[in-house]
């Protein structure tokens, strides 16, 4: 099984800081994907990232894919007690018709008010 | 918009005994998801079903694991006899089809607590 590593494990932050969450693997992927998990729910798809060294914002969320599609990055700016969850990098390795996902090891979010 | 459904929200049982949950998928959605999530960490595909046939059960503990989508649409999974390992959420996920980048749509789980 591959590996989608995720660091950190935990986090708690006062609201209104910024943080950033990684997402590693040895492996190359055709697209990378960030959900979020809120207590009680499934997960819940926040952006698909695709081309090496791409970056796409969700608002004060900044996720970056890696140029050679090994990792990727998620930032928040100004950390909001909504934001509080669990964050899952998942990736996609085999492309084409199978949309296989192979998910990371989660980060879990508190934002203090 | 209807999201996907699955039944029962929890689940408490003894060791050893049977447990099915249900899943109703997004209506219209081709391929339908189970997968298995530990406490804190992220769900593990279990199988994958492309209209009623398992296109991907590489995962699935299949001495006491089994699914089935009948009629490509709503889907059952069982285990039988359960282990206290068994512990965990079981999530269902459908999209549209199995192409790769398909947004898949999760389910709020079935919270399984074996005794």
């Amino acid at each position: 099984t591959q590996l989608l590593e995720q660091s950190p494990q935990f986090l708690s932050i006062q609201e209104g800081e910024n943080l950033t969450v990684y997402c590693n693997s040895s492996s190359v992927f055709s697209s990378l994907q960030w959900y979020r998990q809120e207590p009680g729910e499934g997960p819940v798809l926040l952006v698909t990232v695709v081309t090496g060294g791409e970056v796409k914002k969700l608002k004060r969320l900044t996720f970056q894919f890696g140029d050679a599609r090994k990792d990727s990055s998620l930032h928040i700016t100004a950390a909001q007690p909504g934001d509080t969850g669990l964050y899952l990098c998942a990736g996609d390795i085999y492309g084409g018709a199978t949309n296989k996902l192979i998910f990371g090891t989660g980060t879990l979010l508190a934002v203090q008010p | 918009e209807a999201g996907v459904v699955q039944s029962p929200r929890y689940k408490i049982i003894e060791k050893k005994q049977p447990v099915a949950f249900w899943c109703n998928p997004i209506s219209g959605h081709n391929t339908l998801y189970w997968y298995r999530q530990n406490l804190g960490q992220g769900p593990e595909l279990l199988i994958r079903y492309e209209n009623e046939e398992a296109v991907d059960d590489s995962q699935l503990p299949k001495d006491r694991f089994s699914a089935e989508r009948l009629k490509g649409v709503d889907s059952t999974l069982k285990i039988q006899p359960a282990e206290l390992g068994d512990s965990a959420v079981y999530l269902c996920a459908s999209s549209l089809d199995r192409y790769t980048q398909e947004t898949q749509y999760f389910g709020p789980g079935t919270r399984l607590l074996v005794l």
